[in-house]
């Protein structure tokens, strides 16, 4: 696939250990905070999202943690596996659903 | 369901010549989105329709592209003439009417080489 990868931060997990991942945001006008995950060769896919009038909001094995007052948005992977390697971004979103996308952070799972 | 369908998955063009990438949205998906995505500027926004009309193509580069959607289970993004700077992989993306937009459905993309 595409190689998004060669520049972008990376965070190396154990796998079973707990992954975050962070990222800054721009807009303080967005109204939701949205993560994406691609994996090597695929389109990005749908993970969680948050709207800017919560703090924090839970899926399946994912938290994501919104800070307004320093612009910080967090996606929490709980007992992270090998599936869960792959490049993940945050976006941003007014309510149209224009999403603007963040740089990535590619994470790497270790055995 | 085959969630949204591209084609082709690898073009490789010479500079000058016209390409056109095609999608298929997933069935009943009210909004069909075209990103564009390389190493240099990430994932960009290049067009979106909702009912086969054009919203916002404040993302397309230049003259030089085009999209269409003439119904709602095809659209295509056309590039005429094509430069080696576009060289990067396309996706398109289709989101159901009544949500907050936020989870779009991604194609396989097409990567795009222009020699």
């Amino acid at each position: 696939g595409e190689s998004v990868g060669l520049h972008l931060p990376t965070l190396s997990v154990q796998e079973g250990d707990n992954s975050i991942i962070n990222c800054a945001y721009s807009n303080s006008a967005s109204d939701y905070f949205i993560w994406y995950k691609q994996e090597s060769g695929k389109g990005p896919q749908f993970i969680i999202d948050i709207r800017s009038n919560m703090d924090k909001r839970q899926g399946q094995r994912v938290t994501v943690l919104l800070n307004k007052t320093v612009k910080h948005l967090s996606l929490q992977i709980a007992a992270t596996q090998p599936g869960d390697s792959a490049v993940y971004f945050c976006a941003e979103t007014d309510s149209w659903g224009k999403l603007q996308f963040g740089a990535g952070t590619q994470v790497v799972v270790t055995p | 369901d085959a969630g949204v369908i591209q084609s082709p998955r690898h073009e490789v063009t010479e500079m000058g010549q016209e390409v056109t990438l095609r999608c298929k949205p997933i069935s009943g998906h009210d909004y069909l989105f075209w990103y564009r995505q390389t190493m240099m500027r990430g994932l960009e926004l290049l067009i979106y329709f909702n009912n086969n009309v054009p919203i916002d193509d404040s993302g397309m580069p230049e003259d030089r592209f085009s999209a269409k959607m003439p119904n709602a289970s095809f659209s295509t993004l056309k590039i005429q003439p094509s430069e080696p700077r576009d060289s990067a992989v396309y996706f398109c993306a289709s989101s159901p009417t009544g949500g907050s937009l936020t989870e779009q459905y991604f194609g396989p993309g097409t990567r795009l080489t222009v020699t």
